[in-house]
């Protein structure tokens, strides 16, 4: 495997339901991010890990609860979402985020999550 | 004000002709970096093209080149010689820090120009 990978590439969940989103970035980067891009919107950062300590979280919602177990593994456990979480989730990975402007993202392929 | 402002909603162009992509961004720091990322339909963003604020030559990579004109605050994208897999949603992103003198940096996106290649 190489680059950023993401797993499942596809859910469908009820607002009842608990699943968790997986990302793996096989780059040896010291930062994972997770995106949210919905329909007609900017990219949305949802949360930040650098060498596994989270560094933001930009007002979500707690039903999104992000974990870090490592610096090459990212996880955001969802519960109890509403239809309106219905998009798709990116991935990323980058080197440093605090190494200045020249930090490049990298991103996997995303989930395409649909709440019910 | 929008950060960063890609005015095209949709492009269309022909195989084989070159394409410019617009995108001005809105900063007050002096030092910066400006992202191109592609994303086909299948949903990777994937990265395509950097230049810094700083950097004096434009920025090129295969086919692709960004025309950075620093007074004007715009980092077109130039697409030569289009080809069919080319057709996807191209995204404009600068990276700055979060407030001046700290330490955080962050990515803003623009709203994405959709490129479609006829054959």
């Amino acid at each position: 495997e190489t680059g950023v990978t993401q797993t499942p590439r596809h859910l469908v969940m009820g607002m009842t339901n608990k699943k968790s989103l997986k990302c793996e970035q096989h780059l040896g980067h010291n930062a994972m991010y997770w995106y949210k891009q919905s329909a007609k919107k900017p990219l949305e950062l949802m949360f930040v890990y650098s060498l596994e300590e989270r560094v933001e979280n930009n007002s979500v919602p707690s039903r999104f609860s992000p974990e870090c177990p490592n610096s090459s593994h990212l996880f955001l456990h969802l519960h109890t979402l509403q239809p309106e979480d219905s998009a798709l989730y990116l991935c990323a990975s980058s080197q440093d985020p605090a190494g200045g402007n020249t930090d490049t993202q990298y991103f996997g392929p995303g989930t395409r999550l649909t709440v019910l | 004000a929008q950060k960063i402002t890609q005015t095209q909603p949709g492009m269309f162009v022909q195989e084989k002709e070159a394409v410019t992509l617009d995108c001005t961004y809105d900063t007050s720091d002096q030092s910066y970096g400006l992202f191109w990322y592609k994303q086909p339909s299948s949903g990777e963003m994937i990265f395509l093209i950097y230049q810094g604020s700083y950097d004096e030559q434009n920025a090129t990579e295969g086919r692709y080149s960004l025309n950075f004109q620093k007074a004007r605050k715009s980092a077109n994208l130039v697409i030569s010689a289009s080809q069919l897999g080319d057709s996807a949603m191209y995204f404009c992103a600068m990276r700055e820090r979060e407030n001046s003198g700290g330490s955080n940096y962050k990515l803003t996106f623009g709203k994405g120009t959709l490129l479609t290649v006829n054959p």
